[in-house]
């Protein structure tokens, strides 16, 4: 089962790079990273998905170490529109509500002026 | 393009009684997804469907049917409301089972 860990929650400063790391030590094989961002009274937004090494787009990067055991979410200078809660999810949601491991808590990010 | 449009946006129900929230995607999407946010937690998966036609069971599944009789629509119903049912509810679709889910903007039920 490839339980995720994520902090539940963090404090950071505009213009600061915020890092937010997942563990997962029981990935499969063939299990995607994906990162959603939620506001308060909206439904999630993805940010980014990866399978390994490295992967950037225009609002974040996601670096995966070779055994995937963990990924690190990177949010580079941070406003505070950032603020949000950021959720880890390995492998689809099929699978995760199968093994009652759909969205774990997230981590609550505070961007703080 | 409107993505995912969820009716409606707010519902307050007595126990006991029924309704059914209404999800459209307008991408082609085979996926569609129900979940429910209680306050403070994750979402969880309620039912979900893999193309026009089919649902099948998620994480908490009891007190809540689905019919996808169109591609573009995922229909949730409650038959009889229970308290315990109070939550926001959100569905999303995607075009693959890894893909990216793309979410509607929620249904805020209240039971009493």
């Amino acid at each position: 089962l490839a339980k995720t860990t994520q902090p539940i929650s963090m404090d950071s400063y505009e213009g600061q790079e915020v890092n937010i790391t997942c563990s997962h030590n029981n990935i499969a094989t063939n299990d995607y990273i994906t990162w959603y961002q939620q506001f308060p009274s909206q439904g999630p937004r993805f940010i980014i998905q990866g399978y390994k090494t490295k992967v950037t787009n225009e609002v974040a990067s996601l670096f995966i170490p070779a055994d995937r055991k963990s990924s690190t979410l990177s949010l580079p200078r941070v406003s505070l529109s950032d603020t949000a809660v950021y959720y880890c999810l390995v492998g689809d949601m099929i699978k995760a509500a199968g093994n009652k491991l759909t969205f774990g808590g997230g981590t609550r990010v505070l961007v703080k002026p | 393009n409107a993505g995912v449009t969820q009716t409606p946006k707010f519902r307050v129900l007595k126990t006991g009684q029924s309704m059914t929230l209404l999800c459209a995607q307008d991408m082609n999407h085979e996926y569609m997804y129900w979940y429910r946010q209680d306050p403070g937690m994750g979402l969880r998966l309620i039912h979900y469907s893999v193309g026009e036609g089919t649902t099948a069971k998620g994480e908490v599944p009891d007190g809540y049917n689905v019919s996808r009789l169109k591609k573009q629509n995922f229909l949730l119903g409650l038959e009889s409301a229970a308290p315990s049912q109070t939550s926001v509810y959100f569905c999303a679709s995607s075009l693959s089972r890894e893909g990216e889910q793309y979410f509607g903007p929620g249904t805020r039920l209240t039971v009493t």
